[in-house]
């Protein structure tokens, strides 16, 4: 059964934090790790990570994929309250729909 | 482009009501998916179509059932409604042909069931 699996469930932190969000799996067929944050409504793509691109950055978020491992981490640095969301890590090995994990909620406090 | 609209936004059903969550893309994207979020539970694929025509199961069909008859649209049925089928619904498309990953979601259907 594949499963992906999201550490810490919750966390808060105070602004100018740096945070790791952590996302482990095991899947048949691996394709692409993707992650998205979800604020009121729908989830908005921030990375997906491959085989060969297995490093992604923008602005104060990067992330890498350690196929080794079977995990992927989501760095924040320098917090800022609008990085409150839910973080979801999902993961593709079918083409067409995607595996989600259950998610980090991340709360940062001013 | 309006992206995935998905009607209604709001719903209230009771136990045994049957209803139809509507899903259209205008992107013409191949592939379109349906999932629920429930707190604490991430999103759960509920069926899925590669294609006008083609529909599979994914993680928690029962319930639900889906058709596919145009590239578009890809609305979800609720049978006879449950309390356990109270839940934000979300409908997603993406592209099979250039396929970066990236899955675009509809704003998301509350659905209660009492």
């Amino acid at each position: 059964e594949d499963k992906v699996v999201q550490s810490p469930l919750s966390l808060v932190v105070h602004e100018g934090d740096t945070v790791t969000l952590n996302c482990s799996y095991e899947v048949t067929n691996f394709r692409s790790l993707l992650w998205y944050k979800q604020e009121k409504k729908a989830p908005t793509f921030l990375f997906m990570l491959t085989s060969s691109g297995i490093e992604k950055k923008s602005g104060r978020l990067s992330s890498i994929l350690d196929k080794k491992e079977l995990s992927s981490i989501l760095n924040i640095t320098a917090t800022q309250t609008g990085d409150s969301a839910i973080y979801l890590c999902a993961v593709d090995n079918s083409g067409y729909a995607l595996n989600f994990g259950k998610g980090t909620s991340l709360l940062v406090t001013p | 482009n309006a992206g995935v609209t998905q009607t209604p936004k709001f719903q209230v059903l009771k136990t045994g009501q049957s209803m139809t969550l509507q899903c259209a893309q205008d992107m013409n994207h191949e592939y379109m998916s349906w999932y629920r979020q429930d707190p604490g539970m991430g999103l759960r694929l509920i069926h899925y179509s590669v294609g006008a025509g083609i529909t599979d199961q994914g993680e928690v069909p029962n319930g639900y059932n889906v058709s596919r008859s145009t590239t578009e649209d890809f609305p979800l049925r609720l049978l006879s409604a449950a309390p356990s089928q109270t839940s934000v619904y979300f409908c997603a498309s993406t592209s099979g042909g250039s396929y970066t990953g990236e899955l675009f979601f509809g704003e998301g259907s509350r659905l209660t069931v009492l």
